[in-house]
């Protein structure tokens, strides 16, 4: 299994342009959940989703967008991006949301925003 | 709400010393409660979980964690701590029924040679 896959690992953006972060599991896992990570912050969730044609927001869910149309894929859509969107970015995936399952992670994305 | 406290950015140890890194915890209801190791540009990598049962748990690499429900702490150990052990460390804790996970901010390990 390849676990969590993210494209691409890294990207520099202009202000007001628009991206994708794709993630792709194979585990078959039913949650999956998007996280930016800042120095000194810890990870932030930003959106998730408990299956395929069901997402939610996170904590910092503003100028983002994602979709769930299976249960591998759930890209993160920036549609215009500000510098204050510069961070790494993280997928991960987990079976159940609220049981003792841990999440597994995929190796992230690192976005500039200038 | 849910939260966690990393109190310490960095914790500094000699090869071979014991390593301690310090969690405590705020959930409303029984906690799921979780170590993740993160190697420079990399993503995070699972250590171990405390769910119920025995309140020292073990997991990966020889490292441990001692779940203390009066102190609502999960402090992460290691009797003898190798310079590959150098990384970030997170905890992370889950609440009963709550479908996310809230993460610390995270302490830098070094291991001094």
């Amino acid at each position: 299994n390849a676990g969590v896959t993210q494209t691409p690992k890294f990207r520099i953006l202009k202000i007001g342009q628009s991206m994708t972060l794709q993630c792709t599991q194979d585990m078959n896992h039913n949650y999956m959940y998007w996280y930016r990570q800042d120095p000194g912050m810890g990870l932030k969730l930003i959106y998730y989703s408990v299956g395929a044609g069901i997402t939610d927001k996170g904590e910092v869910p503003n100028g983002y967008n994602v979709s769930r149309s299976t249960t591998e894929d759930f890209p993160l859509r920036l549609e215009l991006a500000a510098p204050s969107q510069t961070s790494v970015y993280f997928c991960a995936s987990s079976y159940y949301g609220e049981s003792g399952d841990e999440q597994y992670f995929g190796p992230g994305t690192r976005l500039t925003v200038t | 709400a849910q939260s966690v406290a990393q109190p310490e950015d960095q914790v500094n140890v000699a090869e071979g010393n014991p390593l301690t890194v310090k969690c405590t915890y705020s959930v409303s209801g029984n906690p799921y409660l979780f170590w993740y190791v993160q190697y420079p540009n990399r993503g995070l990598q699972f250590l171990l979980k405390y769910i119920t049962g025995d309140n020292l748990v073990k997991g990966s690499y020889g490292f441990e964690a001692e779940f203390n429900k009066s102190q609502t702490s999960f402090h992460l150990k290691k009797p003898s701590a190798l310079v590959s052990d150098s990384a970030l460390y997170f905890c992370a804790v889950r609440g009963y029924g709550n479908n996310r996970l809230a993460f610390g901010k995270g302490n830098q390990v070094v291991v001094i040679p």
